[in-house]
């Protein structure tokens, strides 16, 4: 079976600060894909960053970067320096082997203070 | 490049009537994905298609839903009758096929059934 795990609901970070947003997951796939994705208040779904499963190194786009640990099973979003538009909810979600349907996290919600 | 286009944005409805979403997914993108979002369930996969086909439409909830692909460009979500229940956001997502793609989103219809 293929899981998702967040277990923080809400987060609040300060701004310019760095916070790291928490996931784990579960499956019985050898090769996997791991990805993040922000809803903003406007609601759209937006796509963060990916990582592969076989990748050896951790994903990096601009601010964000996921820490993949992947004995763990663990797959952190970090953003660095925070930003007001950083405000969302954020969902952790994984494409399994067959490449068919992706199952998502309950999402966190992150609050940036000014 | 359009992205997923979906309408209508906003959909106000009384209890009882036909509501069609509609979605035209990416050109190329060979799989697609009618989602369902709630605050109290989350993100919910309802059907998804690849290649025209219905794959797996077990998280339809019940007969009133229906959807059809007639075409690689065109997908919609039918609720007949609809009921206050249904009142949700309605995602439709393409993406190609394979672990190391991501979805693409359209911007959701918010569905109100009075």
């Amino acid at each position: 079976a293929q899981k998702i795990t967040q277990t923080q609901p809400g987060m609040f970070v300060q701004e310019k600060e760095a916070v790291t947003l928490d996931c784990t997951y579960d499956t019985s796939d050898p090769s996997y894909g791991l990805f993040w994705y922000k809803q903003p208040s406007s609601g759209e779904m937006i796509f963060l960053i990916y990582q592969g499963s076989y990748d050896q190194q951790n994903a990096t786009e601009g601010r964000y970067s996921l820490n993949f640990q992947k004995a763990r099973k663990s797959a952190n979003l970090v953003i660095s320096a925070s930003q007001l538009g950083d405000s969302a909810m954020y969902f952790c979600a994984m494409r399994g082997a067959t490449g068919n349907q992706f199952y998502f996290g309950t999402g966190t919600s992150l609050t940036v203070i000014p | 490049d359009a992205g997923v286009i979906q309408s209508p944005r906003h959909e106000v409805t009384e209890m009882g009537q036909e509501v069609t979403l509609r979605c035209k997914p990416i050109s190329g993108h060979n799989s697609l994905f009618w989602y369902r979002q709630t605050m109290m369930r989350g993100l919910e996969l309802l059907i998804y298609f690849n290649n025209n086909v219905p794959i797996d439409d077990s998280g339809m909830p019940e007969d009133r839903f229906s959807a059809k692909m007639p075409n690689a460009s065109f997908s919609t979500l039918k609720i007949q009758p609809s009921e206050p229940r249904d009142s949700a956001v309605y995602f439709c997502a393409s993406s190609l096929r394979g672990l190391n793609y991501g979805y693409t989103f359209g911007s959701g219809t918010r569905l109100t059934v009075v």
